[in-house]
């Protein structure tokens, strides 16, 4: 089984609240990650968590604040979001991270700010 | 500087007729290179990992084939419901511990 659960599929938020995506993996990996994707363009990568512990921020603005409670579970919370963060957030997650292993995505979160 | 990119950008097929895309890359000591389908508005779907030139990997209608410099996805009489964005992404290189995704390349199989 590789399957990569994200909740919910849909958000709609104004620039104000304060919410948080899940995701779920029981693959037994190690390293997980958020991507975030606009219409017609790839991936590209917020966070990496490594053994539960952040290792990478690509430069991420605050209002973005990843948790991972366990190796199963990654959280991404939302704060002040602005217009412009609207797109489709995903999660993907690994063996390892810093490795050659194939990344396995779940199906996505489509957030719209007002 | 390590580069990916992905051609065409866009293909439109009839239904049986087969054709090729490709995945060019420009990065030092590769270490894998990863085939994505997507459907709009959904996650990328995992296809096939290459790790060396010469490596090739088929599934159904899809080969994968592998190059010191490129990636070639060979789809062989495609099917309408074989449309979608297909995503390369190479591991290696300077690009740490990330992968780096192509542009991708859109696909329509019309009937």
């Amino acid at each position: 089984d590789t399957e990569v659960t994200q909740t919910p599929k849909h958000l709609v938020m104004g620039m104000t609240n304060k919410k948080s995506l899940k995701c779920e993996q029981h693959m037994g990996h190690r390293a997980m990650y958020w991507y975030k994707q606009k219409a017609k363009k790839p991936p590209e990568l917020m966070f990496v968590y490594s053994y539960e512990k952040l290792s990478i921020n690509e430069s991420v603005p605050s209002r973005f604040s990843p948790e991972c409670p366990n190796s199963s579970l990654l959280n991404l919370h939302l704060h002040a979001l602005q217009p412009e963060d609207s797109a489709l957030y995903l999660c993907a997650s690994s063996q390892q991270s810093g490795s050659a292993d194939t990344q396995y995505f779940g199906p996505g979160t489509r957030l719209t700010v007002l | 500087e390590d580069q990916v990119t992905q051609s065409p950008e866009a293909l439109r097929l009839q239904e049986g007729e087969s054709s090729s895309l490709n995945c060019s890359y420009t990065v030092s000591g590769l270490r894998g290179l990863f085939w994505y389908r997507q459907d709009p508005g959904k996650g990328p779907e995992f296809l096939f990992t290459l790790y060396s030139a010469g490596e090739e990997k088929e599934k159904e209608r899809l080969k994968a084939t592998l190059t010191k410099k490129e990636s070639f996805l060979h789809i062989t009489a495609p099917k309408p419901e074989d449309s979608a964005t297909y995503l390369c992404a190479v591991y290696g290189g300077n690009y740490g511990q990330n992968f780096v995704f192509g542009p991708g390349t859109r696909l329509s199989v019309l009937p």
